[in-house]
């Protein structure tokens, strides 16, 4: 079965510092993976996505992430983090394209993070 | 483009009544999805139209779940005899299509939150 694992289920930083969320994945067959961020009461807004083209994904808000097929991770990262970066941070996978199944996100349990001024 | 419009966005209903929640998807979008999420968890897939199809149900969907798209637009999700492990907030979403190399973007509405006391 498909699955998505963040490591730590919350993160902080000061602003200004580096952010770096975690995401590895469990696959045999390439992925798309996604990140998605969730402010407090509302959905989830994408922020990037792999879709096997560039290994190195840029999203909005100034975050990326590298999809390391070697290490099956696909973590996220901004090299400065800001106040208004503070919210909850999903990693997302879909695995094959076809059969049941082929179309249902599967969702890791979320890092929270939190920007100390 | 308006947005995946959900409502209401908050429903507090006494255990053992009906609660229905409807989602307006994204103009054109053929594809619409059910999610819930709990607290400090990820969101759950429950269930998936394609136009007014419903292709694939999780298990989470219980036998006191429904969900319909009658003419392939906006969607109703109905609970019957609401339990407490119901609270959660259900997601409903919608893409263009399926995903192929291009990955199509599975778009978020900001969520009902159900509350069963």
């Amino acid at each position: 079965a498909q699955s998505v694992t963040q490591l730590g289920s919350h993160v902080s930083v000061s602003e200004g510092a580096l952010v770096l969320l975690r995401c590895n994945y469990s696959s045999s067959v390439p992925p798309y993976l996604f990140w998605y961020v969730q402010y407090p009461n509302q959905g989830l807004q994408l922020l990037l996505k792999y879709t096997s083209a560039a290994t190195l994904v840029k999203g909005i808000n100034g975050f990326e992430a590298e999809f390391k097929k070697s290490e099956t991770s696909f973590h996220l990262t901004k090299p400065s983090a800001h106040m208004s970066d503070a919210a909850e941070y999903f990693c997302a996978v879909i695995y094959s394209y076809s059969g049941a199944g082929s179309y249902q996100l599967t969702f890791g349990k979320g890092t929270k993070l939190s920007v100390i001024p | 483009d308006t947005g995946v419009s959900q409502d209401p966005r908050h429903k507090i209903t006494k255990r053992g009544q009906n609660v229905t929640f409807r989602c307006d998807p994204i103009s054109e979008h053929n594809r619409l999805y059910w999610y819930r999420q709990t607290l400090g968890q990820g969101p759950e897939f429950l269930t998936y139209f394609q136009n007014e199809a419903q292709l694939e149900k999780s298990r989470l969907l219980s036998d006191r779940f429904s969900a319909e798209r009658p003419k392939g637009s906006f969607s109703t999700l109905e609970i019957q005899r609401t339990e407490q492990g119901d609270s959660a907030m259900y997601l409903c979403a919608s893409s263009p299509g399926g995903f192929g190399r291009s990955g199509n973007t599975i778009y978020f509405g900001e969520g009902s939150w159900l509350t069963v006391v």
